[in-house]
């Protein structure tokens, strides 16, 4: 089973705030890596799909970025919102999927 | 078609009763995935299908559960002589595409299971 960790666990940061969180995955056998934001109730929905080293990606205030060869990417919120609230989960593909346990996000107005 | 769907939303059995759990990927998607998720945790992959083959499944998955997609469409899972270990959230996603695992994935909204 291999290992994707997410960090920080939780974070609560003021409305206007910018704030990343860090996804660790094993750096041999990348296939692509998903991010994904799940709101309480709802299903989780794709924020990006990354696949070569450097990518960068941006979707609005949010944006990421990836290094395949030290086996991280992180994620950027920009000017941080209360509907940005949610747990952010990233996803390693190498033969299967494996997840991390999320970074839930709370932005207090 | 709106999205994934799963039918039922939540389920709650008794220990050693079989449940099956259905999923309706989006129309023109031929990859259909399960996974199960449980408190504090990510989703956990179970299997994935491409159009009506089972293409992967979790060494983790017990002889217990069983996963089908006939004719490329809807999806049942299944497990057989639920424990209580087995309570937790499934989920089910589809994406298009041949090139696995560079495209999205839409998931549904899960059901939940409870075995008492």
């Amino acid at each position: 089973i291999l290992n994707v960790e997410q960090s920080p666990q939780s974070l609560h940061v003021q409305e206007g705030d910018s704030t990343n969180f860090t996804c660790s995955f094993p750096s041999s056998n990348f296939y692509a890596l998903h991010w994904y934001r799940w709101e309480t109730a709802k299903s989780p929905e794709a924020l990006f799909v990354m696949t070569l080293n450097g990518d960068e990606k941006k979707k609005g205030r949010i944006s990421a970025t990836l290094n395949t060869k030290e086996g991280y990417s992180y994620l950027y919120i920009k000017g941080s919102q209360p509907e940005d609230s949610a747990t952010y989960l990233c996803a390693f593909k190498s033969n299967q999927f494996y997840f991390g346990t999320g970074t839930s996000l709370t932005v207090i107005p | 078609d709106t999205g994934v769907s799963q039918d039922p939303r939540h389920k709650i059995t008794k220990r050693g009763q079989n449940v099956t759990f259905r999923c309706d990927p989006i129309s023109e998607h031929n990859r259909l995935y399960w996974y199960r998720q449980t408190l504090g945790q990510g989703p956990e992959f179970l299997t994935y299908f491409q159009n009506e083959a089972q293409l992967e499944k979790s060494r983790l998955l017990s002889d217990r559960f069983s996963a089908e997609r006939p004719k490329g469409s809807f999806s049942t899972l299944e497990i057989q002589r639920t424990e209580q270990g087995d309570s937790a959230m499934y989920l089910c996603a589809s994406s298009s595409g041949l090139t696995g695992g560079r495209l999205e994935q839409y998931f549904g909204p899960g059901t939940r299971l409870t075995v008492t």
